[in-house]
């Protein structure tokens, strides 16, 4: 299976920051990794598809990238709502699995 | 519009079973890969289960793997979890999930239920 190793696991920042959330993959499947915000009590909510990709809806200051095995998560310039946690997810073909990565909380400094 | 509804979860004794069901509506599960995704309290996501579009295969967790089994009634437009010989680090917020293929490409999970709570305690 894929391992995912997220990075931070916390971190603390203030309204306006640019902020840079970092997942290393075992594999790399650019055509599926994906990245998810959730809330407390929520369900959580796609946000990049395809390593780069805005799902529907989602603000532009939201960007994914990646590189080989590297897959990055940026917000541009963090809003009050941002606040909340961020999980990366990759799948794992034949036979397939889904993996998520550890989370990453993004705090009020 | 696309809604899914999880029920059936509770308290439930070390060992024992449970059933857990996601109604969906706004689309059929014939179109769709369906998931259950589990969040243990103040833990991380972890992937489940997944049933096929067209109930074709099904995937576990190795977590899971001979005690849960995942199904669906497409005449219900349902889909369900058999939670059989369940342990206390089962206990989790279970929720459903599907993913949609695309030119041959699996996609990510677009929609996701709100999630129903199993606890296993004695």
């Amino acid at each position: 299976d894929i391992q995912l190793t997220q990075s931070p696991a916390f971190l603390s920042a203030s309204v306006g920051d640019r902020v840079t959330i970092t997942c290393r993959a075992s594999q790399g499947l650019r055509s599926y990794f994906a990245w998810y915000q959730q809330k407390p009590g929520r369900a959580p909510n796609l946000l990049i598809y395809a390593t780069s990709t805005l799902q529907s809806g989602v603000p532009s200051r939201f960007s994914g990238s990646g590189s080989g095995t590297e897959f990055t998560l940026t917000i541009s310039s963090l809003q009050p709502e941002d606040f909340a946690t961020y999980y990366c997810q990759q799948l794992n073909s034949y036979p397939f699995t889904w993996t998520f990565g550890q989370g990453t909380k993004v705090e009020i400094k | 519009q696309v809604q899914l509804v999880e029920s059936g979860g509770g308290v439930v004794q070390p060992g024992r079973s449970l059933r857990l069901s996601c109604a969906a509506s706004g689309f059929t599960l014939t179109t769709y890969g369906m998931h259950w995704v589990r969040q243990a309290p103040g833990k991380g996501l972890e992937w489940v289960a997944v049933i096929w579009h067209d109930g074709s295969n099904k995937y576990y967790a190795d977590s899971v793997k001979g005690r849960f089994t995942v199904s669906r009634d497409v005449s219900k437009n349902t889909l369900y979890l058999q939670l059989n010989s369940l342990r206390a680090e089962d206990t989790a917020v279970y929720y459903c999930a599907r993913h949609r293929v695309r030119g041959g490409i699996i996609t990510p999970f677009d929609y996701w239920g709100q999630g129903t709570l199993v606890t296993v305690s004695s």
